[in-house]
């Protein structure tokens, strides 16, 4: 069965230091999120990508943060300089075209120290 | 802008109960509902996914329901165990756009 891949799945680092997550979403969605969970609350939408173009990034820190999806396949989210309320769960999902579910990956735990 | 709220926050029951978790939502133009299951530290796991044109949907002991006209859903647990214990998301749909609630842990106790 398909499924989004996201590495690493766990990743600590300092603060201000860089950090990247990667997704691969299903083969053939043209739809992918990027999403934040912090502790205790449900998951928020950072970033939309229909291919390779940005659709919705209105709660994306930009001061800090950049996503890029280059060739309309996977993606990389990237937090530069990482502070500590970002410790938190981050989602990658993608949708199908003409789909209505979003199918998730497993996430990647980030700890900011 | 969609709210999301899941009543309760926690719930603790033993084993074999039936029991119902609620999610309202403050946007009634929705194009679908999904309920999704966390397990700690896990990403999520699609439980039901419920258009809006439809009434419920059933996955063996799930049957979640919609009433989007009072921005209403439920999911309910026939005869709960031990492994149903998490944490489970209630998510709207706008048009591919996914609003959440903040969860229900479940723990059942043996």
């Amino acid at each position: 069965e398909a499924e989004v891949a996201q590495s690493p799945r766990y990743k600590i680092t300092e603060k201000s230091q860089a950090v990247a997550f990667w997704c691969d979403p299903i083969s053939g969605h043209a739809t992918l999120y990027w999403y934040r969970q912090i502790l205790g609350q449900g998951p928020e939408l950072l970033v939309q990508f229909q291919d390779e173009s940005v659709v919705d990034d209105s709660q994306l820190p930009k001061d800090r943060f950049s996503a890029e999806r280059l060739k309309g396949v996977d993606s990389t989210l990237k937090i530069q300089p990482a502070e500590l309320g970002d410790s938190a769960m981050y989602l990658c999902a993608s949708l199908g075209l003409g789909a209505h579910e979003q199918y998730f990956g497993p996430g990647t735990r980030l700890t900011v120290t | 802008k969609q709210e999301v709220t899941q009543i309760p926050a926690a719930l603790s029951v033993p084993e074999g109960e039936n029991l119902v978790l609620n999610c309202s939502f403050t946007d009634s133009a929705i194009y679908n509902l999904q309920w999704f299951r966390q397990d700690p530290g896990k990403g999520l796991t699609s439980l039901l996914l419920i258009q809006s044109s439809q009434r419920e949907q059933t996955s063996g002991r799930l049957n979640a329901s919609l009433d989007k006209s009072s921005g209403r859903s439920t999911l309910y647990i026939a005869a709960s165990q031990p492994g149903d214990s998490a944490t489970y998301l209630c998510a709207v749909s706008g048009y591919s756009t996914l609003t959440f609630g903040k969860g229900t842990m479940l723990l059942v106790s043996p």
